[in-house]
């Protein structure tokens, strides 16, 4: 079955900073890879996936991520943060088949006036 | 669009107690997901459907039951509360099973138990 871990469950950075939040996944099979993005008290957004091709995937808000499969590996980065940027963000990932997401634990990010 | 709408969005029971979780979708999609989140646990999958009349057991099942009568509906039972159910439980819904297919989520339901 495959898991993700999250590296970091806290990130606090100053704003206009850049940021990565890690990820790694369990399995080096084919797989599709997500990050999601939730503010507070709201459900989760979708922020970027990478199904093929491109091992650098461009999302929303500036955020971008890479695919890194010797490392099994799909960090998520943004060159320069915003206060906005405060949330938590979770990365997931799903097989070929018709197996549910798993999750991560979750990264929290702190951006600092 | 309303996308994925649960209800109630806050609920306060004590323990012992039996209430179900409404979600609901409008975008045609085929399946249904819950989820309850709890601090520094992420996402944990209980129970999800694969299409109207079918359900199957997530990761943490036990003491929740599901239903899926109608394709667009997706019912979560606690037929008797207790205390460690507390936490916020999503719903989520996707086109299809398949790999790749994005899950989008509903804004939550707080429980609590007392």
């Amino acid at each position: 079955a495959q898991s993700v871990t999250q590296l970091d469950s806290q990130v606090p950075v100053f704003e206009e900073a850049p940021v990565e939040l890690r990820c790694n996944y369990s399995s080096s099979v084919s797989v599709y890879l997500f990050w999601y993005v939730q503010y507070p008290n709201q459900g989760l957004q979708l922020l970027l996936k990478y199904l093929s091709g491109s091992t650098l995937v461009k999302g929303i808000n500036g955020f971008e991520a890479e695919f890194n499969k010797s490392q099994t590996s799909f960090h998520l980065r943004k060159p320069s943060v915003h206060i906005s940027d405060t949330a938590e963000y979770f990365c997931a990932v799903s097989d070929l088949g018709n197996t549910p997401l798993v999750f991560g634990k979750g990264t929290r990010l702190s951006v600092i006036a | 669009n309303a996308g994925v709408t649960q209800t109630p969005k806050f609920r306060v029971l004590k323990t012992g107690q039996s209430m179900t979780l409404l979600c609901a979708q409008d975008m045609n999609h085929e399946y249904m997901y819950w989820y309850r989140q709890d601090p520094g646990m992420g996402l944990r999958l209980i129970h999800y459907s694969v299409g109207e009349g079918t359900t199957a057991k997530g990761e943490v099942p036990d003491g929740y039951n599901v239903s899926r009568l109608k394709k667009q509906n997706f019912l979560l039972g606690l037929e008797s509360a207790a205390p460690s159910q507390t936490s916020v439980y999503f719903c989520a819904s996707s086109y299809s099973g398949q790999g790749g297919q994005p899950q989008h989520f509903g804004d939550g339901t707080r429980l609590s138990i007392l």
